[in-house]
């Protein structure tokens, strides 16, 4: 059974980079896709984007001029890189694993609260 | 904005049936599976539908899902308390070649 867990800073400043990070345990992260997903205060979810095992990744238009996400087949984890940060892009971040090119999220993290502030 | 619509909040009284909406466009529930999603509040969100009307092993069978054109729903039967979640519907998006996701739908079990 694979279990996701995210881990980064809470607390990022304005114009900064947010940097998360996805451990996965339980399981490999070859051969599957992984996808990091957010959820604003009082609001629905919003896909970010999603790295294959390989390396290619997939990014929602809204981001992808500031966005990167990588895998480190050797840690197991996937990371998420966010830049050039506003308090729009504070949300509790999630990471999950995507079953193909899909909506098909089988497991998920707990998410990780980020807050950009001064 | 999202991108699929659902209504912000259902409720229901135990044993009751609820069932939630979720309405998209041609490039999304009209061509593509429909996924539904539970959040409960410092949880790992949970799938309980895929494939529009499947479930995973281990969702009760009180859980139904069903497509319909560009709409989607989601149907709990025999409400239980447990059931006071977030639900959220999802869909891959042929012109976005991504996954949308509707606004969430706040179940209040009564």
């Amino acid at each position: 059974h694979v279990q996701l867990q995210e881990s980064g800073p809470g607390l990022v400043k304005p114009s900064e980079t947010l940097s998360l990070t996805c451990s996965v345990s339980g399981g490999s992260i070859n051969n599957y896709y992984w996808t990091w997903i957010r959820q604003s205060p009082g609001k629905g979810l919003e896909w970010i984007g999603y790295v294959y095992s390989s390396g290619s990744t997939t990014y929602h238009p809204s981001f992808k001029s500031r966005v990167a996400i990588s895998v480190d087949t050797s840690k197991n984890q996937v990371s998420l890189r966010l830049s050039s940060v506003t308090a729009a892009d504070t949300a509790v971040y999630f990471c999950a694993r995507q079953l193909g090119i899909s909506v098909w999220l089988d497991s998920w993290g707990q998410g990780t609260l980020v807050s950009v502030s001064s | 904005q999202s991108v699929l619509t659902q209504p912000p909040s259902a409720s229901g009284t135990p044993g009751q049936r609820v069932t939630i909406s979720c309405s998209g466009s041609t490039s999304n529930i009209g061509t593509n599976s429909v996924f539904w999603y539970q959040l409960l509040p410092g949880t790992a969100p949970k799938l309980l539908i895929f494939r529009s009307d499947e479930r995973p092993s281990g969702v009760p069978d009180r859980f139904s899902g069903s497509r319909s054109g560009t709409s989607a729903s989601l149907a709990i039967s025999g409400l239980r308390s447990e059931d006071e979640a977030d639900y959220y519907c999802a869909a891959w998006d042929d012109n976005m070649t991504g996954p949308v996701f509707g606004g969430g739908t706040k179940l209040t079990v009564l």
